[in-house]
């Protein structure tokens, strides 16, 4: 597609349940990454993804959290037993070889754990 | 520990007049670093950027200035304009840019009409 797209756009869950958040990159980008952003902060960074490898996770909050993507494609963030404190907007952005200034960033989903 | 600092919150100007907003870093690893503007439920979108071996890059409206010795950098937009109203966040990079971003907080730019 023409731009980072992410789904759902919002998501109110109740403490304790699982979500996935899913991201679709621009087509080509080998490079997938997960910000977060949780109210008054800045964008705190999760994961990274080179093709569908993970060479940098040191990000990921807690074992609650994973992700997966599928060769350089669709990339899921799952947040198992989700907490009041997970509620942000999870940013997906992709870059074409892993390149930090070619970030495209997607809208985001807004999560809130209630 | 926050790698880069954007002391500032928010920025009230004037249309016409010149915004700066400020960000520094501590880590000396970083050698590339971009600005970010955002809009309300819309995610970031790619502004500048300047490598360190530069003190000063220039597109349009926006200058952004680099003192590696104060470790700091500053967004300069003349003339502001109420479009320009946003988020501003200051990102950093090491490796040319083929680390991962470091962001600031973010500063929210107000420009009045």
């Amino acid at each position: 597609g023409a731009g980072v797209s992410q789904s759902p756009s919002n998501k109110v869950t109740e403490k304790g349940k699982d979500v996935e958040l899913r991201c679709d990159p621009i087509s080509g980008h080998t490079a997938l990454y997960w910000y977060r952003q949780r109210l008054g902060q800045g964008l705190e960074f999760l994961i990274y993804f080179q093709g569908n490898s993970a060479p940098d996770k040191s990000g990921l909050p807690s074992d609650r959290f994973s992700a997966e993507r599928t060769g350089e494609s669709v990339s899921t963030l799952t947040i198992q037993r989700t907490q009041q404190e997970d509620s942000a907007v999870y940013l997906c952005a992709s870059s074409p070889l892993g390149s930090g200034y070619g970030y495209t960033f997607g809208s985001g989903t807004r999560l809130t754990v209630v | 520990d926050q790698q880069v600092k954007q002391n500032s919150p928010s920025l009230s100007v004037q249309e016409g007049r010149i915004s700066i907003l400020n960000c520094d870093y501590t880590n000396s690893m970083f050698d590339y670093f971009l600005w970010y503007k955002k809009y309300p439920a819309e995610g970031p979108t790619f502004l500048i950027s300047i490598s360190s071996i530069k003190d000063k890059n220039e597109d349009g409206r926006f200058t952004v200035f680099l003192n590696k010795s104060a470790k700091h950098l500053s967004l300069h937009i003349v003339p502001s304009q109420p479009g320009d109203s946003a988020v501003y966040f200051c990102a950093a990079s090491a490796q040319g840019g083929s680390e991962k971003l470091v962001f600031g907080k973010g500063t929210k730019l107000t420009v009045n009409p």
